[in-house]
């Protein structure tokens, strides 16, 4: 079965530092996500990202959050400056034309 | 209006035992509901989803009741087994199409912690 794959499983990185969240969605889905998950809290959305451009994003999703689809494969979520309160999971998810969504494992993020 | 509201946060069953995790919506706006499972360390995977137009829907184990006047859902897990122990989130979303409000971003509840006692 077809998956989202997230890399890496788990960054740690010192606040203030730039980090870069990498996935590979499915390949012939058109719609790309991004949420996040504070450890014991619920699924958050952050950002949608169709025809190359974002969609949809929420209030966190502020200047310091940008979103990549650089060559047609990957999608990459880039935090600029790191905060402590950004430490959580962070999940990529994508889908068809249809409702089914698809959410890879994720990217556990500590900042220190 | 945008939220969900999931009860209860936590929920013991004994094996063989029903399961019934609810949920309460404002926007009217919302036309699909899904349900979706996690375990540890996973991310969540979809279980079951119900459009509006229908009052229930049942996959195996696993049924949604949709009240839309009342404006609640709720997942029913018969027969309730061990390997059913994860976090349950229910979530809600607007059509998804481009042009409208919302390329289908997914508004969850706050979960519920599922143990099934052997």
């Amino acid at each position: 079965e077809p998956e989202v794959t997230q890399t890496p499983s788990h960054q740690v990185t010192q606040m203030g530092q730039e980090v870069i969240l990498r996935c590979v969605p499915i390949s012939n889905h058109l719609y790309f996500y991004w949420y996040r998950q504070i450890l014991g809290q619920k699924v958050e959305f952050l950002v949608s990202f169709y025809n190359n451009e974002i969609s949809e994003k929420s209030e966190i999703f502020d200047d310091q959050f940008s979103v990549e689809r650089p060559d047609g494969s990957n999608f990459t979520l880039k935090i600029r400056s790191t905060k402590l309160e950004d430490s959580a999971m962070y999940f990529c998810a994508s889908r068809p034309a249809n409702y089914g969504y698809t959410f890879g494992s994720g990217t556990r993020l500590t900042v220190v | 209006q945008q939220q969900v509201k999931q009860s209860p946060q936590s929920l013991i069953v004994q094996k063989g035992g029903i399961s019934i995790i609810n949920c309460a919506y404002e926007n009217t706006a919302f036309d699909y509901f899904p349900w979706y499972q996690q375990f540890p360390g996973k991310g969540p995977a979809l279980l079951i989803a119900i459009r509006p137009d229908v009052s229930e829907k049942k996959e195996g184990r696993f049924t949604i009741s949709f009240n839309k006047s009342a404006k609640q859902f709720s997942l029913h897990i018969m027969d309730s087994q061990p390997g059913d122990s994860a976090t349950y989130f229910c979530a809600a979303s607007t059509r998804m199409y481009a042009g409208g409000t919302s390329y289908g971003k997914l508004t969850f509840g706050q979960g519920t912690i599922l143990t099934v006692h052997p």
